[in-house]
């Protein structure tokens, strides 16, 4: 059974600092692996796609990169503002239903 | 933008009663799913479809029921409505495995 963890669960950082979420996954045949940002209450929003046979994706500030032999995804925020505080999830899609298994997410908390 | 709507986004209702949450999208995905996700904890799958008349049930173990007769369409049923019930509902859509998976607002629902 695929697992997905992510470290840390919650960080607090200044203003224009700039940071990694570590995302890490058990099962190395996948799909695909997705970043979303969630706000209190709301849905997720995608953030970043990244395909297995992909190494990163960049979008804006933000890079995520993937190496599935090592089973570790990390997301890079440059430049970190308080509108980047939410929740960041990541989520890897395999097995035969082609499902997306989650993490608990990690809690940014920008500081200004 | 992600055109996938969920109503109602907050829904507070008694015990015992039927309840169908609603979910539509617009971007013609053949792949629909929900989640259940309750307060600082994972999105777990609990129904999935690859299409019209396509529906499967996902890795927790829900007393909902879905229903796939429009592609656009992916209505949740509660029958009898219990305060276990309580949680945020969100649904999402795909096309394919290899492309963003994207939700909606979610339905959180509160059985008193």
């Amino acid at each position: 059974k695929q697992e997905v963890t992510q470290i840390p669960a919650a960080l607090s950082v200044p203003e224009g600092e700039n940071l990694v979420l570590n995302c890490s996954f058990t099962d190395s045949a996948i799909y695909n692996l997705q970043w979303f940002r969630q706000d209190p209450g709301k849905g997720l929003t995608s953030l970043l796609l990244i395909q297995s046979s992909q190494r990163e994706q960049t979008s804006g500030r933000l890079n995520a990169s993937l190496d599935k032999s090592s089973g570790r995804s990390t997301l890079y925020i440059a430049a970190s503002q308080p509108g980047d505080s939410a929740t960041y999830l990541c989520a890897d899609r395999g097995g035969s239903n082609y499902k997306l298994t989650f993490g608990k997410g990690t809690l940014l908390t920008v500081n200004p | 933008e992600a055109d996938i709507y969920q109503t109602p986004r907050y829904l507070v209702i008694g015990t015992g009663k039927k309840i169908t949450l609603e979910c539509s999208q617009t971007m013609g995905h053949d792949k629909m799913y929900w989640y259940q996700q309750d307060p600082g904890m994972e999105l777990h799958l609990i129904h999935y479809s690859y299409g019209v008349n396509s529906t499967e049930k996902g890795d927790l173990s829900s007393e909902s029921t879905v229903s796939r007769i429009r592609t656009e369409h992916f209505p949740l049923t509660l029958e009898s409505a219990r305060p276990s019930h309580t949680s945020q509902y969100l649904c999402a859509s795909s096309v394919g495995v290899n492309t963003e998976a994207f939700f909606g607002q979610g339905t959180r629902l509160t059985v008193v």
